[in-house]
């Protein structure tokens, strides 16, 4: 039982580049989120997602999109890479049942933007 | 708005020494509270939960966390803390229907 998988870990973008932050889960959770993590900053939501095919913007959703095609998947992209997005990003799914589960994480990915 | 506040930024001791981490939220209605942690380099993990009933709630590693509702606090204890306690502490709020709801960490340093 793997939990909450992200790929990559590590990643370095020049400016204006693009790419897509993957995460899965098998525990078959309703509930998918993206966060930041920087410091001093504690977590801000980014983008989440309720179910397969939905999709609602966080705290801080400009300058990513995100898509969640199948239930154990939710893709976090970036379509033009900013400095300002160097950060550690973390993935986490929770199951449905009102507020009462916790948050699953994945093991993040760094990704700096030079 | 919903909201989680922690009272420190940073906490250093020295191993064997008691440890009280605060966290207040603000919240209308029942909320769920959690503590996590997070070890250097690492992800996030629960350390324990609260959801209803006995307001003392025990978790991993001999933490422990005291809900009050009067005080709208949920602050984290543990009675000896060890070298490997060293990490990021995290308080996070829930309510029906809602995101969580994270505050801004506290990170601890246990110095050997």
């Amino acid at each position: 039982n793997a939990g909450v998988t992200q790929t990559p870990k590590f990643r370095v973008l020049k400016t204006g580049q693009s790419m897509t932050l993957l995460c899965a889960q098998d525990m078959n959770h309703e509930y998918m989120y993206w966060y930041r993590q920087d410091p001093g900053m504690g977590l801000r939501l980014i983008h989440y997602s309720v179910g397969e095919g939905t999709t609602a913007k966080g705290e801080v959703p400009d300058g990513y999109n995100v898509s969640r095609l199948k239930k154990q998947n939710f893709l976090l992209g970036l379509e033009s890479a900013a400095p300002s997005q160097t950060s550690v990003y973390f993935c986490a799914s929770s199951s449905m049942t009102g507020g009462r589960t916790e948050a699953f994480f994945g093991q993040g990915t760094r990704l700096t933007v030079v | 708005a919903q909201s989680v506040s922690q009272h420190n930024h940073h906490v250093i001791l020295s191993e064997a020494a008691s440890l009280e981490l605060g966290c207040n939220y603000s919240y209308g209605g029942t909320v769920n509270l959690f503590w996590y942690v997070q070890y250097p380099g690492q992800h996030l993990q629960l350390l324990l939960k609260y959801f209803s009933g006995d307001p003392l709630v025990k978790g991993i590693k001999g933490f422990e966390a005291e809900f009050i509702k009067s005080k709208f606090s949920f602050n984290l204890r543990k009675p000896s803390v060890q070298w490997s306690d060293t990490a990021e502490y995290f308080c996070a709020g829930r309510t029906y229907g809602q995101n969580f709801v994270f505050g801004p960490g506290t990170r601890l340093s246990v110095l050997p």
